[in-house]
């Protein structure tokens, strides 16, 4: 089955720092990739998503992140934090080896420190 | 658009009680999703609808839990009796159903069970 890993469950940056997320997937076919972000006491809101096309992917607010098959890595980065970007980041795979099923990460928690 | 709406937002009830999770999906979206959320850890799928018929629940734990999607459209999840691991929020998302893996789940705010 495939498996989502999301090194480090919390990460604190200052405002203005750069933000990266890590995200790495266990699958031989590379699947489609997701990264959502939940606010407190929020529902789950789609930042970006990888399917094939370019390998570095740019979503809302100022989000991007880059596939990297060579490492099975999909990590986001922002390069200049806001105070606002506080929140759980989640990835998550559509694994197409397996029926689209959908896994998440277990999540990293962004600390901004004004 | 109106987004995905659950319902009711908080519930807190003893353990062997029953308790159950309304969803209305994103209209037109024919897949409906629901996860189940505990403390510290990422969404986990719980069952996977197209339409009124279930592609997925090999996650839910039959003997407790139910879902039905009647029409298509709203959903409901039940659990009974209730245990204590089974406080979570629970979220239902909704997708347009392509059948490619590649689409946007839209997930309402969840409902954050406590059992007791």
């Amino acid at each position: 089955a495939q498996s989502v890993t999301q090194l480090g469950s919390h990460v604190s940056v200052s405002e203005g720092a750069l933000v990266l997320l890590r995200c790495n997937y266990s699958s031989s076919v590379p699947p489609y990739l997701f990264w959502y972000v939940q606010y407190p006491n929020q529902g789950l809101q789609l930042l970006l998503k990888y399917t094939s096309a370019a390998t570095l992917v740019k979503g809302i607010n100022g989000f991007e992140a880059e596939f990297k098959k060579s490492e099975t890595s999909f990590h986001l980065t922002k390069p200049s934090a806001h105070m606002s970007d506080a929140a759980e980041y989640f990835c998550a795979v559509s694994d197409r080896n397996n029926f689209n099923k959908f896994y998440f990460g277990s999540g990293t928690k962004l600390n901004v420190k004004p | 658009e109106a987004g995905v709406a659950q319902s009711p937002r908080y519930k807190i009830i003893e353990k062997r009680q029953s308790v159950a999770f309304w969803c209305n999906p994103i209209s037109g979206h024919a897949t409906l999703y629901w996860y189940q959320q505990i403390l510290g850890q990422g969404p986990k799928l719980l069952i996977q609808f197209q339409n009124n018929g279930v592609v997925d629940d090999s996650q839910l734990p039959k003997d407790r839990f139910s879902a039905e999607r009647l029409k298509g459209v709203d959903s409901t999840l039940k659990i009974q009796p209730a245990k204590l691991e089974d406080s979570a929020v629970y979220l239902c998302a909704s997708s347009l159903d392509r059948g490619t893996g590649m689409e946007t789940q839209y997930f309402g705010p969840g409902t954050r069970l406590l059992v007791l």
